[in-house]
This record gives C-alpha cells, sequence and structure tokens, in this order.
C-alpha cells in the first residue's frame, strides 16, 4: 500500500500563474481531504468529497481556489491566480468509511508563490 | 476564531520523562477527539483518540485525558523517547454525519537525550 500520493512535493511559481496540485488517495477510501497548513493557521480545512461528490467546500479561502475528483482515485486542488499569501503547505488525506474517523495523510505540496 | 487551541507552541522534555501536551477547545458539541503526529516533511499520522463519553484511553506509551467540565484534554507520553520529537496536533470533530476536523496548531516536541 503506497499510501497517499501527493504531486508535486515542491512547487515554486511566481504570482499570477495557475497551480494544480494532484492527489491519490489510498485505494478504497471514499472520502477525501485537502488542507493548508501555515504557521499562523495551522491546520485548515479547504473541502472534503464523499463518493468524489464534494461536501463541504466552506474552507476554501477564495473563488481563486477550485478542487475536482473525477474519480474515486484522483483529485486536484487548483490556483487561479496565485498570490504570494497562497505559500504553504497543502495536504491531501483520505479516509475509509468503515474506520471509525482516522485519516491518512499524504506527503504534503510545499507552495511557494514569489 | 480558533475553536481548537494549543497554547505552548513547543516544549522540550528530558528523554525518559514525561512529556504532557494540551488541548482546549470551545465547542461543547465536539464529541471525538484525536491526536496525530507530524515529523518534518511528512504528512500527519493518527496517534490515538478518545471519544467524549470517556476520560481516558491509554495506548502503549501514550494516554489522552478529556475533562470535559473543562474542555480540556491533554496528552501524556510516558516515557518520553528522542524519536517523539515532532510536532503534535489535536483535533476535534462533531459528529453531525460530517467528517471535519478542526485542528489545533500544533505543539513542537523536542526531546532532549
Amino acid at each position: 500500500d503506497a499510501g497517499v500520493i501527493q504531486s508535486p512535493r515542491h512547487e515554486v511559481t511566481e504570482m499570477g500563474q495557475e497551480v494544480t496540485l494532484r492527489c491519490k488517495p489510498i485505494s478504497g477510501h471514499n472520502s477525501l481531504f485537502w488542507y493548508r497548513q501555515t504557521m499562523m493557521r495551522g491546520l485548515e480545512l479547504l473541502i472534503y468529497f464523499n463518493n468524489n461528490v464534494p461536501i463541504d467546500d466552506s474552507g476554501m479561502p477564495e473563488d481563486r481556489f477550485s478542487a475536482k475528483m473525477p474519480n474515486a482515485s484522483f483529485s486536484t486542488l487548483k490556483i487561479q491566480p496565485s498570490e504570494p499569501r497562497d505559500s504553504a503547505v497543502y495536504f491531501c488525506a483520505s479516509r475509509f468509511s468503515g474506520a471509525l474517523y482516522e485519516q491518512f495523510f499524504g506527503p504534503g505540496t510545499r507552495l511557494t508563490v514569489l | 476564531d480558533q475553536q481548537v487551541k494549543q497554547n505552548s507552541p513547543s516544549l522540550s522534555v528530558q528523554e525518559g520523562r514525561i512529556s504532557i501536551l494540551n488541548c482546549d477547545y470551545t465547542n461543547s458539541m465536539f464529541d471525538y477527539f484525536l491526536w496525530y503526529k507530524k515529523y518534518p516533511a511528512e504528512g500527519p499520522t493518527f496517534l490515538i483518540s478518545i471519544s467524549s463519553i470517556k476520560d481516558k484511553n491509554e495506548d502503549g506509551r501514550f494516554t489522552v485525558f478529556l475533562n470535559k467540565s473543562a474542555k480540556h484534554l491533554s496528552l501524556h507520553i510516558v516515557p518520553s523517547q528522542p524519536g517523539d520529537s515532532a510536532v503534535y496536533f489535536c483535533a476535534a470533530i462533531h459528529d453531525s454525519g460530517t467528517y471535519k476536523y478542526i485542528f489545533g496548531t500544533g505543539t513542537r516536541l523536542k526531546v532532549l537525550a
């Protein structure tokens, strides 16, 4: 079991550019979560999906952020246009509905917007 | 409005001694709490959890205590080992059928050899 896979691990881009972060959840898991980690706010939930359907996107900071889950094995988080304040580590996590509450996190994508 | 607070950003403990990490929450509707451990350049990993109907849960060297009246939980690590050095996050869930975690900001634990 490879765990949750995220790509890229590091992304450096310039302000105004589009950024796409990718996530492959653990096979068989039916819930997927996108988080952002910053020093000031810690880990914040951005959006989560259940059975590929977005359930709660109240944490998405602005319209510049969008997320999709076209199938059970792939999700993207897109920022367009990116701004320096978007610099953070973005984590994807997945969960199996048969488990109680435990989520399994990927290694994260460190995003730097110059 | 931070519903889950970890007021100590860092903690240093001597190897072999007890580490106590604290977490306070404001929402009395939370009914499940978890602790996650995070090493640098890795994602958080689940450590231990507790339901709001309990006041203690133990797993090896790790024990979580819950004081509902004080809206406070703590993680005890005994004995502390250098490999325990990491950032620890507490998280809370309101079991309304959603699975949203509300995380604290984390406490960085350093266990000194």
